[in-house]
């Protein structure tokens, strides 16, 4: 079955320190596809990155890097310099060759708070 | 291009109700799947819905149900609400498969439920 598990519940940092976000994967499909979503206190979920399984390329966007590594099923996610209005629920999200674009597997999120 | 919209964006129903919610998806995007979240349980995949047939269904009892219209447009409905029924209703809309953008979901604000 799949699976996505985010240990860390709560991380609190201040602001302009770098912090990851982790995010460990179960799967059986060869092909998937795995996300990042942000949560801020609106509720409303934001669309951060996808990343192909076959892909293993880190990528950076701004202040946002991810390191994809398969070897150990994992996707993690680093935002350098944070700043308050990073502080949200991030969720790590599977999506399953099989179980065809429209279902996400969630992990259990990660609160983030960014102190002044 | 305007986001996904929801409707209502709050709902109190009384147990034993029934309640129906709307999404229209992002504009050209024909995939609609809708996903719970609760404190307890995170983010679930409810069902997705393509081309006016549902796709995919998630493991949830038959009181949830859903359709699809020929403009991509979505409703839900729950019919008997229970108590823990009460949640943050999420619809989300993605891009055909094949494209550049496909599995990638966009989601709306979000219905909050609130059964008492």
């Amino acid at each position: 079955a799949q699976k996505v598990t985010q240990a860390q519940t709560e991380i609190s940092v201040v602001e302009k320190e770098d912090v990851t976000l982790d995010c460990v994967y179960e799967t059986r499909d060869t092909t998937y596809y795995l996300f990042w979503y942000k949560q801020p206190p609106s509720g409303e979920l934001v669309f951060l990155i996808r990343r192909n399984s076959f892909d293993e390329q880190n990528e950076i966007s701004g202040r946002y890097s991810w390191n994809f590594q398969k070897s150990t099923s994992s996707f993690n996610f680093t935002i350098t310099a944070s700043q308050v209005v990073d502080s949200a629920v991030y969720f790590c999200a599977l999506s399953g060759e099989r179980g065809s674009q429209g279902n996400l597997i969630f992990g259990k999120g990660t609160k983030l708070s960014v102190k002044p | 291009k305007a986001g996904v919209t929801q409707t209502p964006r709050y709902l109190i129903k009384t147990r034993g109700q029934q309640v129906t919610l709307s999404c229209s998806p992002i504009s050209g995007h024909r995939s609609v799947s809708w996903y719970q979240q609760t404190p307890g349980q995170g983010l679930q995949f409810l069902f997705e819905y393509f081309s006016e047939t549902q796709r995919n269904k998630g493991n949830f009892p038959g009181r949830f149900s859903g359709r699809q219209f020929s403009n991509s447009r979505s409703e839900m409905n729950v019919s008997t609400l229970e108590l823990g029924d009460s949640a943050l209703y999420l619809c989300a809309s993605s891009a055909p498969q094949g494209g550049p953008t496909s599995y990638e979901q966009y989601f709306g604000p979000g219905t909050r439920l609130t059964v008492t």
